[in-house]
């Protein structure tokens, strides 16, 4: 079958660095994106991967390596507004989008 | 605000009811997905549609259909409800142009309840 999987939880102190894994197994790989979704709210777009290496943008970096069907994103100087559901994405041969089943990130003061 | 419109925005109904969500994508978006969300749960894909066409499926009941109209909106069909189809349900849409990954935009999501 098709899965991905992420920490179910991770909780870091402001300020702090923290990163959240993903792995994936699927069938056709376009790429591993990056989602964050506040309580209630919608998940917005965070980064995308379809090549190995890191892409940064901003306090946000999100890494991938194919041969490995691993991911992460790496969120630097961690604010309390940070406290979010991430999940992980791939867009499976098919067209088919697969979700993580999400990570709930906990930022304390 | 992400461009992308769902109504309503939230419905109670009872078991054995059929209910109708609606989504309008981001204006020039050819791609409309569904997703259901149930309590503390990710994303379950269900259907995407481009350009009218049925492109893509994922875990979608019998009981639940959806069709994408000429102007592009949307349309998620639910029928014989169950309590177990409570949940969130999120439009998203993107431009879906080449079979690459491309950036969906997540409508604000319909909150169903089923009692």
């Amino acid at each position: 079958g098709q899965s991905l999987e992420q920490p179910s939880e991770v909780t870091a102190v402001e300020g702090a660095i923290v990163q959240i894994n993903c792995t994936y197994q699927t069938s056709g790989f376009y790429g591993l994106s990056w989602y964050q979704q506040h309580d209630g709210g919608a998940p917005t777009f965070l980064s995308y991967n379809a090549l190995d290496g890191l892409e940064e943008t901003g306090r946000f970096s999100s890494f991938l390596s194919r041969s490995d069907s691993y991911g992460y994103l790496l969120l630097q100087e961690l604010q309390m507004k940070d406290s979010a559901s991430y999940f992980c994405a791939v867009k499976t041969g098919g067209f088919k989008t697969i979700f993580g089943a999400g990570t709930r990130l906990f930022v304390k003061a | 605000d992400s461009g992308v419109t769902q109504t309503p925005k939230h419905l109670i109904t009872a078991t054995g009811q059929r209910v109708t969500l609606r989504c309008s994508p981001r204006s020039g978006d050819l791609s409309v997905y569904w997703y259901q969300q149930s309590l503390d749960q990710g994303l379950q894909f269900l259907i995407q549609y481009y350009n009218g066409e049925e492109r893509a499926k994922g875990n979608i009941l019998e009981r639940f259909s959806a069709q994408q109209f000429p102007d592009l909106h949307s349309e998620l069909n639910l029928s014989s409800l169950e309590l177990g189809d409570s949940a969130l349900y999120f439009c998203a849409s993107s431009v879906e142009v080449t079979n690459s990954y491309n950036e969906q935009f997540f409508g604000p999501g319909t909150r169903l309840t089923v009692l």
